[in-house]
């Protein structure tokens, strides 16, 4: 099966720096990469979709200057949490698509993020 | 906008039973539904996937239904075991691969 692969699984930092997510699909291309967060005990809710070659699309109430997505390629998506704060410690993960509307999403198997 | 809701929460059983979860949504336009198991601070393992013309899809002792005109989807687990522990989460992919999760369901399997 198709398989994402998303980097570092844990990252521990102070509060005020900045920490990169790396999602990455191994063995397809995808033009569509989306990222999810979850807090403890709760599901995932949708942050953001990373079109490759442009502009992240936002849900409502997520910060598009705290959480920076760049998806430079067809294989790979970034996610950046700048200036980092407790509140932001969370489980991320991000998925990404094989083919068009309607296929089986592949997830990377996240990153635990806790600020101190 | 879509909502998708599992019930119940939280579930614990003896080993060796059969259980069912349950999924259900408020949009019924949906392209498919997904069923995902995440283990503690784990990513997310697919374990059905049943596209929107389906009715229900199998894999070794899971089997997932969906009903569209209900709003329902079914998981099914025979026999139950330990290992199977976890949290099943539900979720609906109604446009462009941006899907919907509903709250999950904690079970755990007694030995």
């Amino acid at each position: 099966g198709a398989v994402v692969s998303q980097h570092p699984s844990w990252v521990i930092c102070k509060s005020g720096t900045s920490v990169k997510i790396e999602c990455r699909s191994l063995d397809f291309q995808a033009t569509t990469m989306f990222w999810y967060r979850q807090f403890p005990k709760q599901s995932l809710m949708l942050m953001a979709t990373s079109n490759e070659g442009s502009k992240a699309t936002y849900e409502q109430g997520v910060e598009k200057d705290k959480f920076l997505i760049n998806h430079a390629s067809l294989t790979l998506s970034t996610l950046t949490v700048t200036s980092a704060h407790p509140e932001d410690s969370s489980f991320y993960i991000c998925s990404a698509a094989r083919r068009g509307p309607g296929s089986a999403l592949f997830f990377g198997s996240g990153t635990q993020l806790s600020v101190l | 906008k879509q909502e998708v809701t599992q019930i119940p929460a939280a579930l614990s059983v003896p080993e060796g039973e059969n259980l069912v979860l349950n999924c259900s949504f408020t949009d019924s336009a949906i392209y498919n539904l997904q069923w995902f198991r995440q283990d503690p601070g784990k990513g997310l393992t697919s374990l059905l996937l049943i596209q929107s013309s389906q009715r229900e899809q199998t894999s070794g002792r899971l089997n997932a239904s969906l009903d569209k005109s209900s709003g329902r989807s079914t998981l099914y687990i025979a026999a139950s075991q330990p290992g199977d522990s976890a949290t099943y989460l539900c979720a609906s992919n109604n446009a462009g691969n941006m899907l919907t999760f509903g709250g999950g369901t904690r079970l755990m399997v007694k030995p």
